[in-house]
């Protein structure tokens, strides 16, 4: 069975505070991702990156950084924590293609609020 | 801008047909997603469409229009499990995913 894995389902952190959100998939997916996922709004991709060390920055990647050392780990990085970036956190993997039309899989979610 | 619209929540009852829209404006088109979302879950895969048509898949059909820029997932013999929220999503002219905001679908018994 396919899946792509999220260190924390839930965390609490204090504004200022650096948070790392983890992302492993075993799928050997070229393509990871990270979106935010907020009550009526879509989904909102914040970065994204095709191969290993490489990343791309999506539509709002002010506040956060990522890193991807190895092709199954896509780490996010909120350097200091504010209120705005209570949400929720979606990872997700795909195979490449050329038009991105591949299937995307999606972790479970991690909740973060910021206090 | 880019757009996509779908209706924030709608109610069927067991065992009834639902057709959720999803209308879209976008610059360029390359395919159109359709995911499930249960409360809590992660969101999975129910579709994709690229060429105008409907595609059958069991119980869940998803339907394409180019022309008119609309899309509709099609539930029938509802379950309460179908309870969940469906998101649309469209592929632009840059290869980009562009997501609608969701729609709640609640089932009654």
């Amino acid at each position: 069975d396919v899946k792509v894995t999220q260190s924390s389902r839930y965390l609490v952190k204090r504004t200022g505070e650096k948070v790392f959100l983890e992302c492993v998939q075993d799928m050997d997916h070229e393509n990871m991702f990270w979106y935010r996922q907020d009550p009526g709004l879509g989904l909102r991709l914040i970065y994204f990156s095709y191969d290993v060390k490489m990343k791309e920055k999506g539509d709002i990647p002010e506040g956060y950084s990522v890193s991807r050392e190895k092709k199954e780990r896509f780490s996010l990085i909120l350097e200091s924590a504010s209120t705005n970036q209570t949400s929720m956190y979606l990872c997700a993997s795909s195979l490449w293609t050329q038009t991105n039309t591949g299937e995307l899989f999606f972790g479970e979610g991690s909740r973060l609020t910021v206090l | 801008g880019q757009n996509i619209d779908q209706p924030t929540e709608m109610t069927a009852t067991e065992g009834a047909i639902v057709q959720i829209n999803c209308t879209y404006q976008t610059s360029g088109f390359n395919g159109l997603f359709w995911y499930q979302q249960h409360a809590g879950e992660a969101p999975t895969f129910l579709s994709y469409n690229v060429l105008d048509g409907l595609e059958e898949k069991g119980r869940f059909s998803s339907f394409l229009s180019r022309s008119k820029g609309y899309s509709y997932l099609l539930l029938k013999e509802l379950q309460m499990k179908d309870s969940a929220s469906y998101l649309c999503a469209v592929v632009d002219s840059n290869y980009q995913l562009i997501w609608g905001a969701g729609t709640k679908l609640i089932i009654k018994p």
